[in-house]
């Protein structure tokens, strides 16, 4: 079964530093990667999204993410973080085969402090 | 915000009480979803939808089931409420773009079951 996983449970940076977040994945076939962001009370926004082509995915508000098929990881990066980025961070998968379902990692909850 | 509304956003019942939620959407997406996010499970999917009258099972299905009557409309109903489906539900909808289908998500309903 598919399965993916975000190592990071919380993560606490201060302004101005770097971040990687890791999101690890179980498929054996092609994927679909994304990153959503989830704001302290509002919905899942999506930040990014790999589906084929350059491995290295740019996002909305300065995050990249790199898709590294051998280690089946697809990592979240922002080398310089803001207050604004205190959220809670998922990575989800999506199988070729799986007729549109997603698996989402547990969540990572990134804490900015000014 | 891809059009998706949910209501109620918040509902408060009792243990053994029929819940119904209502996903709304005014794009004609045809594959709509519904997921149950809680502390440390990321989403799970419940059930969804890729079409009128045609629906499946995702991971989290006990307890729950869903009708589609209009394109527009996917709703959610908790036959007997139990504590365990305290959680907050989000309607999402499929987006197709090339390189494949992204996920969106509505505001989100938050259910209480005491």
């Amino acid at each position: 079964a598919q399965s993916v996983s975000q190592h990071n449970h919380h993560v606490i940076l201060s302004e101005a530093a770097s971040l990687e977040l890791g999101c690890n994945y179980s498929y054996g076939g092609t994927v679909n990667l994304f990153w959503y962001v989830q704001y302290p009370g509002q919905h899942l926004q999506l930040l990014l999204k790999y589906f084929s082509g350059d491995p290295l995915v740019k996002g909305i508000k300065g995050f990249e993410a790199e898709f590294i098929k051998s280690k089946f990881s697809f990592n979240l990066r922002k080398p310089s973080v803001q207050w604004s980025d205190t959220a809670e961070y998922f990575c989800a998968v999506r199988g070729s085969s799986n007729t549109g379902k997603l698996i989402f990692g547990q969540g990572t909850t990134l804490q900015v402090k000014p | 915000d891809a059009g998706i509304t949910q209501s109620p956003r918040h509902k408060v019942t009792e243990t053994g009480t029929p819940v119904t939620l209502r996903c709304h959407q005014t794009e004609n997406h045809r594959y709509m979803y519904w997921y149950r996010q809680d502390p440390g499970h990321g989403l799970r999917l419940i059930h969804y939808s890729y079409g009128v009258k045609d629906t499946d099972k995702g991971e989290v299905s006990d307890g729950y089931s869903v009708s589609r009557s209009k394109t527009e409309d996917f709703l959610l109903t908790l036959e007997s409420a139990t504590s365990s489906q305290t959680s907050v539900y989000f309607c999402a909808i499929s987006e197709r773009a090339s390189g494949g289908d992204t996920q969106y998500f509505g505001p989100g309903t938050r259910l209480t079951v005491l």
